[in-house]
């Protein structure tokens, strides 16, 4: 079971429209979790992190965190071209040490005009 | 804030020669910095976890004698692909910690480099 797993996409959402993004993660002791952007031949730039069940919502995005189904989630409200990217999920593991840090393999989203 | 510079943002070389790529803090100081690679369509893949003033730590599979890693400062740590060959043609990324809020987990990333080896 690999670490964090993501529907690698497409995902095909109309612009104006509500993308969702999902991720699931093994380690039920997972600590902080952290959604990242990343465009084409570019490097990934932070979204948001989450560290509590519920909902944190920041501008047009919102991330969702349910630790009892080991699930996070990404949603982006009012989807608009410049959000097409592939979005990685990242889990922070409660395990001691630098290397804790687990990267799915991301989600690629369209957002079409 | 938390801005990471890295150097240079593409390379194209002749197999056999070796490619150093810089990673550098600007405006806080990385105890720990990590080495990723990323093919195309793939995710990052964490080659190494560099710790400065001591030796990197590799992921399984990774060659610390040809990706050798020198992390001699709080803000600068290097990644030299030694004796490079095709098949090391990839996404070099490296990202840090703020030092102090390691716990947050929160990384952040340079640009990359891009890695022709021909």
């Amino acid at each position: 079971q690999k670490e964090v797993e993501q529907n690698s996409g497409p995902l095909s959402v109309p612009e104006g429209a509500i993308a969702s993004l999902n991720c699931t993660y093994s380690d039920r002791g997972s600590q902080s979790f952290f959604w990242y952007r990343q465009y084409s031949g570019k490097s990934p730039e932070l979204i948001m992190f989450i560290y509590s069940n519920g909902d944190k919502e920041d501008g047009r995005f919102t991330a969702q965190l349910n630790k009892a189904s080991q699930y996070v989630s990404l949603l982006i409200r009012d989807s608009q071209p410049s959000d097409s990217a592939t979005y990685l999920c990242a889990v922070k593991r409660a395990q001691t040490g630098a290397n804790n840090l687990f990267f799915g393999t991301g989600t690629r989203l369209t957002v079409i005009p | 804030g938390a801005v990471v510079s890295q150097h240079p943002s593409w390379v194209i070389c002749k197999s056999g020669t070796s490619v150093k790529i810089e990673c550098r803090s600007l405006d806080f100081q990385a105890t720990t910095m990590f080495w990723y690679r990323q093919f195309p369509k793939q995710s990052l893949m964490l080659m190494a976890t560099s710790n400065e003033g001591s030796k990197a730590t590799y992921e399984q599979g990774v060659e610390k004698d040809k990706f050798l890693i020198n992390h001699a400062s709080l803000t600068l740590s290097t990644l030299t692909v030694t004796s490079a060959h095709p098949e090391d043609s990839s996404f070099y990324i490296c990202s840090a910690r703020v030092r102090g809020r390691a716990n947050t987990g929160e990384l952040f990333f340079g640009e990359g480099s891009r890695l022709t080896v021909l």
